[in-house]
Order: C-alpha cells, then sequence, then structure tokens
C-alpha cells in the first residue's frame, strides 16, 4: 500500500511569510508525528498526535509552530513569520499507534528553505 | 532527559565486509526500544532493525546484527558483507515509554567503497 506523503517536497519562501507543510500518513495509523531535521543532524522531535488530538507538543520551538490533524489522518505543519534558522528538512511519521513496539513509517520530508 | 551519541561521524568500509557502527545512550526508564534507521540521500528514513531492552538476544535481521549492551547503555550495528547500497546516513535511535517519541543521535555517513 502507499506509504507516508508529504507536500510540497521542496519550499523556498521568504523570511517572514507564513508556511503550511502538508503530511498524508498511512491509512489507519492513529499515530502521526513531526520532525525537524538540520543539516548534519538526526531528526528533532516537533509534536506527536494520537488521533485528532496532540498528546504532546513539546518540542516546537516557539509560538510560531502549530500543527493541526482535524479529522485524525491529514496533518498540517504551519510556520508564521517564518526566520532563516526555521530551514530545515521537516519529516512526518505514522505508526499504527503509540509505543516502541509499534515501527514509526517516514515520509520523504520537506525540505525548507527561508531566504 | 534521554540522550543518544553517536560518536563516528564517518566511516568506510570495502565491499563485501564488515563494519560496525558504535551507539551509547543514557536513561534512567527501564523499559525502551532502540532502533537503527538508515537514511539514503532520498531523504526517507528506512528502519534497518529493532531491539526491545527486555530481550537480553540480540536482534539479528538478514546481514544487520546488533550488539546489546545493556547495562553499559550501548547498541552498536553490525553490517556484514557491506553492499553498495548500504551507503547512507545511519541513526540510532531510542523510544522510551515516558517520552512518547524518537531521540536520535547525530548519525553516522557509511560510504561502501568498490
Amino acid at each position: 500500500g502507499a506509504g507516508v506523503s508529504q507536500t510540497p517536497s521542496n519550499k523556498v519562501t521568504e523570511k517572514g511569510k507564513y508556511v503550511e507543510l502538508r503530511c498524508d500518513p498511512i491509512s489507519g495509523h492513529t499515530a502521526l508525528y513531526w520532525y525537524r531535521q538540520s543539516l548534519g543532524q538526526g531528526p528533532e522531535f516537533l509534536i506527536y498526535f494520537q488521533g485528532t488530538g496532540a498528546a504532546d507538543d513539546s518540542g516546537l520551538p516557539n509560538d510560531r509552530f502549530f500543527a493541526v490533524r482535524p479529522e485524525g489522518s491529514v496533518s498540517t505543519l504551519k510556520i508564521q513569520r517564518t526566520e532563516r534558522g526555521d530551514s530545515a528538512v521537516y519529516l512526518c511519521a505514522s505508526s499504527p499507534d503509540r509505543g516502541g513496539y509499534n515501527e514509526q513509517f517516514f515520509g520523504p520530508g520537506t525540505r525548507l528553505t527561508v531566504l | 532527559a534521554q540522550t543518544v551519541t553517536q560518536s563516528q561521524p564517518e566511516m568506510s568500509v570495502q565491499e563485501a565486509e564488515t563494519v560496525t557502527l558504535s551507539c551509547t545512550y543514557d536513561t534512567s526508564e527501564s523499559n525502551y526500544y532502540l532502533f537503527w534507521y538508515k537514511q539514503p540521500p532520498s531523504r526517507q528514513m528506512i528502519l534497518v532493525i529493532r531491539q526491545e531492552a527486555y530481550k537480553q538476544q540480540n536482534a539479528t535481521e538478514n546481514r544487520f546484527s546488533v550488539n546489546f549492551q545493556k547495562a553499559a547503555k550501548s547498541f552498536s550495528l553490525k553490517i556484514s558483507d557491506s553492499q553498495l547500497g548500504d551507503t547512507a546516513m545511519y541513526f540510532c535511535a531510542f523510544y522510551g515509554g515516558a517520552t512518547n517519541k524518537l531521540i536520535f543521535g547525530t548519525g553516522t555517513l557509511l560510504a561502501v567503497q568498490p
């Protein structure tokens, strides 16, 4: 079946603009995660959804970042007033449920470049 | 807080030979999971192997195996019969029940030479 998809694959924007990044998880997966991967680093956790609710948003760096998952499937990561430091690859992952015994399946990521 | 450390930024191995990638972690939890992920240039993270902390037996997946030393908090990955397609970034990751998220190391770039 289809894996996790993310759109767009690349996004270039100007400092101060608003961007939305979309994640389509594997059908039926209740857990959805967003990670941010800066150049030369491992992915860093941003937010975790269980169903429609954000169960843990402790990784969001500040209030410019917000994510939603209104129907428990597709999720959108929203970044307001983008800054150059927001440039990174944003990865989405989904799993059948929470718990380490459930594999997290990753999408190909969105590379965000803020000029 | 949990941390994951990969002390080898880059490694190189000849095709068909064996290579070991190192990973150490720190946690106060007793129940957790450890993972090795592969990230090729396509950016897609692919699960290579997983180890449950409560299992003493080291996990094995074909050419990939781990050496899990719980007391030493060490989790190394051994790749046997290395192939050109193994060239990628490899990330060690920790998942604890108290955190419900993957915590990644900084990665090791593995180059398999023909």
